[in-house]
């Protein structure tokens, strides 16, 4: 069964800063990585998509990576604005069925001006 | 282009009723899904549509169900209404519902149960 963990739950930095945010899977077999971000009591918004055959891509101040051998991604925020605080979630959707992703439980990031 | 829209925003429902939730997918689009979102699990997948068929399904008991109609669009149906039931509902959509294409998500609707 395929679990997804992001590690910090929470993140306080200043505006301006570089960050990371970390996610890991424990099942390799995976089609595809995405990340997204949510605001309170909304939707999510799609970030990033990296297939499993990529190492990265990049949406301006984003660049998601991929270690599939590792189960690892990583969510590279440049230049970080108060307007990036939200919660920031990963997915993986694996061979259990096209469209199931499976979501870790997220990073709230707060970014202080 | 529009995005995946969600009707009701929001309802409250008593304990025992039973709720009806609606996705339209982005035009052109034939697979949809449905999560449902609690602060204490998280974001879980409930089932997903493609082509008026169910072709997968999560770990919930029976009175979830769900339908796909013909122009792609979804309804999901919870019955017997218990307050766990409480949680933000949302679908996604993707254009041809194929491993590895992008999930797009609505704004989901917040279900509370009394």
């Amino acid at each position: 069964k395929q679990e997804v963990t992001q590690i910090p739950a929470a993140l306080s930095v200043p505006e301006g800063e570089n960050l990371v945010l970390n996610c890991s899977f424990t099942d390799s077999a995976i089609y595809n990585l995405q990340w997204f971000r949510q605001d309170p009591g909304k939707g999510l918004t799609s970030l990033l998509l990296i297939q499993s055959s990529q190492r990265e891509q990049t949406s301006g101040r984003l660049n998601a990576s991929l270690d599939k051998s590792s189960g690892r991604s990583t969510l590279y925020i440049a230049a970080s604005q108060p307007g990036d605080s939200a919660t920031y979630l990963c997915a993986v959707g694996s061979f259990q069925g096209a469209q199931k992703l499976v979501f870790g439980q997220g990073t709230r990031l707060t970014i202080n001006p | 282009k529009a995005g995946v829209t969600q009707t009701p925003r929001y309802l409250i429902k008593t304990r025992g009723q039973q709720v009806t939730l609606s996705c339209s997918p982005i035009s052109g689009h034939r697979s949809v899904s449905w999560y449902q979102q609690t602060p204490g699990q998280g974001l879980q997948f409930l089932f997903e549509y493609f082509s008026e068929t169910q072709r997968n399904k999560g770990n919930f008991p029976g009175r979830f169900s769900g339908r796909q109609f013909s122009n792609s669009r979804s309804e999901m149906n919870v019955s017997t209404l218990e307050l766990g039931d409480s949680a933000l509902y949302l679908c996604a959509s993707s254009l041809e519902g194929q491993r590895g294409t992008e999930a797009f998500f609505g704004q989901g609707t917040r279900l509370t149960v009394v």
